[in-house]
C-alpha cells in the first residue's frame, strides 16, 4: 500500500536558522511529490512540485525540496527560517498518471515553531 | 481569479442532523475532489468527481456520505444523520486535466455537537 511518512511531527527552530522537514514515501514507481503548507485555520498552500526532471525543486517563500530517488525521499529546506514561516507542512504523494493528479495521499504533517 | 470557495466555514450540526458542504472549483476546472482532516492527521481522500460523474469514491464511508457535482452549481458533499466522529475539516480541491497539482479551498470545519 502506499505510504507516506513525516516522521517529526514537531519541530522547532530559532528564526534566521535553516530548516530541513523530511518525508519518505512508499510506492512501487515515482510518485509525483508535493509540499503544501497550512496555516491555522487555512486551507492548503502548494509550496513547490516535483514531477520529472531536476531533482532539485525551488518553490514559493524561500522553500526548496530535494527528490532522493534511491532514499525514497523528498525533503524541504529552507536556508533561513522566518516567523511566518511558522505553521504546518504536509508531503503528499500523487499517484494518478494520465489524470489531473489531484487525487493526493497526505503524509500526518510536521508543525513547525519559529523562535524569536 | 477565485480560487476554490467553499462554504460555509464553519457549520455546527446536532446529532442526527445533516450536513451539506458546498464547493465552486476555480474558474475553469472540471475536477473536484474531497478530503477530510482529523484532528492531529493528514488529510485523507475521499471522492473524486467530474462534472454529472463520480470517478473515484473509494475514500468515502459506504454509509450516511454522499458527494455530486451537477453540470451546473458547486460540488456537494452531503452527510445525513451525523454523529460526533464526523466533526473535522473538510476540504475541497479542484484542478485541470494535466495541471500540477490541486488547488484547495478554506476548508469546512463540521461540528457534531
Amino acid at each position: 500500500a502506499q505510504s507516506v511518512t513525516q516522521p517529526d511531527i514537531h519541530i522547532t527552530v530559532s528564526e534566521g536558522a535553516s530548516l530541513e522537514l523530511r518525508c519518505n514515501y512508499s510506492y512501487g514507481a515515482t510518485p509525483y511529490l508535493f509540499w503544501y503548507v497550512q496555516s491555522p485555520g487555512q486551507g492548503l498552500q502548494l509550496l513547490l512540485k516535483y514531477f520529472s526532471g531536476d531533482t532539485l525543486v525551488q518553490g514559493i517563500k524561500g522553500f526548496e525540496a530535494e527528490f532522493k530517488r534511491s532514499q525514497s525521499s523528498f525533503n524541504l529546506r529552507k536556508p533561513s527560517v522566518h516567523w511566518s514561516d511558522a505553521a504546518e507542512y504536509f508531503c503528499a504523494v500523487g499517484l494518478d498518471r494520465g489524470s489531473t493528479l489531484g487525487r493526493l495521499y497526505f503524509g500526518r504533517g510536521t508543525q513547525l515553531t519559529v523562535w524569536p | 481569479n477565485a480560487g476554490v470557495m467553499q462554504n460555509p466555514r464553519h457549520l455546527v450540526r446536532r446529532r442526527g442532523q445533516e450536513a451539506r458542504l458546498r464547493c465552486s472549483p476555480m474558474k475553469g476546472h472540471s475536477h473536484v475532489y474531497w478530503y477530510r482532516q482529523l484532528p492531529e492527521e493528514g488529510l485523507k481522500f475521499m471522492v473524486y468527481l467530474q462534472k454529472e460523474n463520480i470517478i473515484d469514491e473509494s475514500g468515502m464511508p459506504k454509509e450516511r456520505f454522499s458527494a455530486e457535482f451537477p453540470k451546473e452549481g458547486p460540488s456537494i458533499l452531503r452527510i445525513q444523520q451525523v454523529v460526533r466522529g464526523d466533526s473535522a475539516a473538510y476540504f475541497c480541491a479542484s484542478s485541470i486535466k494535466g495541471a500540477g497539482g490541486a488547488f484547495f479551498g478554506q476548508g469546512t470545519r463540521l461540528t457534531v455537537v
